[in-house]
């Protein structure tokens, strides 16, 4: 069974820039949920793909946007960086309907400069 | 008000202690409890998953859910150097669906 996998690694930008980030689900899961998580604190819920389409957004402006493909992996893109926008993407995945929860991925570290 | 709270320490234990970790929660909704623990610069591994009310043992750790007074704690057993990381309380409505975190508390254990 493979994990949550994230590229890239780490990336820097410019402020104004736009950047895509990506994810692979664990296998047998079909639901991805993206958070933000700034230094020093807990993860914020971006938003959450199932079945290609979002399913619940936290409270990000629509710059922050996301795709899922039929492999049920998905692509965070994130328009107009902005300085408050460093930090680290955690991507999750988990079975819709089932009772277990969300596995996190190693993340992206994003720096806008 | 967070809808989770959590001290965010740093907790500093000599090894072999008993670790206490706990949050607290405001939205009587929440059903799924989970505790991630987060080494530095790393996404976060799931620990420990509990539903309702009641404890869940599982080797050294211990989760513990008080819903009654919307409380969650995670008990550490004879910690390790291993276990100095910060730990991420977690709460939903729903299993697979949005998590809403605690800020994390940064735990050193000294050999």
């Amino acid at each position: 069974e493979t994990g949550v996998t994230q590229s890239p690694t780490h990336l820097i930008k410019t402020r104004g820039q736009q950047v895509t980030l990506r994810c692979s689900s664990q296998s047998g899961h079909n639901t991805v949920s993206w958070y933000q998580q700034a230094l020093g604190q807990g993860p914020q819920f971006i938003f959450q793909y199932y079945r290609e389409e979002e399913n619940g957004r936290g409270n990000f402006p629509p710059r922050f946007s996301g795709l899922q493909f039929p492999n049920y992996s998905s692509e965070l893109n994130v328009n107009a960086l902005e300085l408050d926008d460093s930090a680290l993407y955690l991507c999750a995945s988990s079975l819709r309907g089932s009772t277990d929860t969300q596995y996190f991925g190693p993340g992206t570290r994003l720096t806008v400069l | 008000q967070k809808e989770v709270e959590q001290d965010p320490g740093p907790l500093s234990v000599p090894e072999g202690a008993i670790v206490s970790l706990n949050c607290t929660y405001s939205n009587s909704a929440f059903q799924y409890f989970m505790w991630y623990r987060q080494y530095s610069r790393k996404g976060p591994e799931l620990l420990m998953y509990t539903y309702s009310s009641g404890n869940k043992e599982d080797g050294r750790f211990t989760a513990q859910v008080d819903k009654s007074s919307k409380y969650i704690s995670l008990f550490i057993r004879d910690s390790q150097p291993s276990d100095s990381a910060t730990y991420l309380c977690a709460t939903g409505g729903d299993a697979g669906n949005m998590l809403t975190f605690g800020g994390g508390t940064r735990l050193m254990v000294k050999p």
